[in-house]
């Protein structure tokens, strides 16, 4: 079945480092991509999106690449900050009504 | 801003209970869910509904239910609370008919203890 694998945290990185959260996935057909980003004791946030392949998605100044031959939607951020400190989710939309999240990954960004 | 809210950010319940999670939404949107999250077990689908009475199960209906009678209104219901069903519900709702491709809009979450 369809599924979303993403990179264990907790990822700890210094302040203005890059950033890359890795995620792939298995699906049939052709799924929209999705992070999301929870921020400690909040819901989770739409962060980016991609709906086809070779679309970029971006905000914030993250941003992901619906990769279909390596079947990979990578984060990547060039310089963190301290407030970018959550949990990331990669997730994947089948088509219908659902959407398959993964497990996420914390990420800790130290001053 | 559109929003998704949730009645509660904290519950406390004892032991056979019955418990009403309340959300609402100001989007128009026709989907709404219900997920439960666990630390080292992610978001797990409970119910979700796509129109005003209609809902659907979801991965782990056991020991729920639910409620849509207005669109903007999605009640979560556990019949009889249990220690195992604390947890962080969270509430989410998307437009359109292929919701996957919208992404959601998630509540701030409501975190439940049964004692």
């Amino acid at each position: 079945g369809d599924s979303v694998t993403q990179m264990e945290g907790p990822v700890t990185l210094s302040e203005e480092a890059f950033l890359t959260i890795n995620c792939t996935y298995t699906a049939t057909g052709y799924p929209s991509l999705f992070w999301y980003v929870q921020y400690p004791g909040e819901g989770l946030q739409l962060l980016l999106k991609a709906t086809k392949a070779d679309d970029k998605g971006s905000n914030k100044g993250f941003e992901a690449t619906y990769r279909k031959e390596t079947t990979s939607f990578h984060l990547e951020k060039g310089s963190v900050q301290v407030s970018d400190s959550a949990v990331y989710f990669c997730a994947l939309g089948t088509g219908g009504f659902k959407t398959i999240f993964g497990a996420g990954t914390r990420l800790f960004v130290k001053a | 801003d559109v929003k998704v809210t949730q009645s509660s950010r904290y519950l406390v319940k004892r032991t056979g209970e019955k418990v009403f999670l309340e959300c609402v939404q100001d989007m128009d949107h026709e989907n709404m869910f219900w997920y439960r999250q666990d630390p080292g077990l992610g978001l797990r689908l409970i119910y979700f509904s796509y129109d005003v009475k209609m809902k659907e199960k979801g991965d782990i209906p056991e020991g729920y239910s639910v409620s849509r009678e207005k669109k903007e209104r999605f009640s979560l219901i556990l019949e009889s609370a249990s220690t195992n069903q604390t947890s962080m519900y969270l509430c989410a709702s998307s437009p359109g008919q292929l919701s996957a491709d919208y992404g959601y809009t998630f509540g701030s979450g409501t975190r439940l203890t049964v004692v």
